[in-house]
């Protein structure tokens, strides 16, 4: 699986919109971009995923690069409960199917 | 539906002491995993269980032994607790191995090995 990088940690207003960057240069073709979000002391939360088209939910949209290297996760209106730490994934669905957790970014939604 | 559940919430356990984390889904789900996380880290993958009947290791799978019991629940073992397992472990469901699967993850057991 494609490696990640992120920011460590991210500042937001809250009811603006946060924007989270992800970096996946070596992503292949067959590869998923996959967002989850783990708030504090709880169990990481899916957000969303994506192959190559911009993909939107109730939670979140994913704004995915033409070239697919990059990609970036938006919460439109952040409020205090989307503090969290944020994972970007690249992941193939394989025989394992496994997830695999960088550090992520620790977004921190000020009032 | 309660999602994913996890027994014990904490647990504290000597240097060689056994126990066994339980976990439990009520979503018909086919994969179970089981994760631990330490202090600053991400997860990582410990055990899966790809459906009933199945099991095989992931990332950290020594000093650990699991059972899928059916297809509700999934358990893992600590034979021997050593002050190294000292972590949070978070036990996820998912559907299947397809494309669209995602994982749901249970609120964690949280284990300190003296």
């Amino acid at each position: 699986d494609a490696k990640t990088t992120q920011p460590p940690s991210m500042d937001c207003a809250e009811g603006r919109a946060a924007n989270l960057p992800c970096n996946h240069s070596t992503i292949s073709g067959n590869e998923y971009v996959y967002w989850y979000r783990q708030i504090h002391s709880q169990g990481p939360q899916y957000i969303i995923h994506g192959l190559k088209n911009n993909e939107t939910n109730e939670m979140a949209s994913l704004i995915i690069t033409e070239d697919r290297k990059s990609s970036t996760l938006i919460l439109p209106h952040a409020t205090l409960r989307d503090t969290a730490v944020y994972y970007c994934i690249v992941r193939v669905v394989g025989a394992t199917n496994k997830l695999i957790f960088g550090t992520g970014t620790l977004l921190a939604v000020q009032p | 539906n309660a999602g994913v559940t996890q027994t014990p919430k904490f647990q504290v356990l000597k240097t060689g002491q056994s126990m066994t984390l339980q976990c439990a889904q009520d979503m018909n789900h086919n994969s179970m995993y089981w994760y631990r996380q330490d202090p600053g880290m991400g997860l990582r993958l410990i055990y899966y269980s790809a459906s009933e009947g199945t099991t095989d290791k992931g990332e950290v799978p020594n000093g650990y032994n699991v059972s899928r019991l059916n297809k509700r629940e999934f358990s893992l073992r600590l034979e021997s607790a050593a002050p190294s397992q000292t972590s949070v472990y978070f036990c996820a469901s998912s559907e299947s191995w397809g494309t669209q699967e995602t994982q749901y993850f249970g609120p964690g057991t949280r284990l300190l090995v003296l």
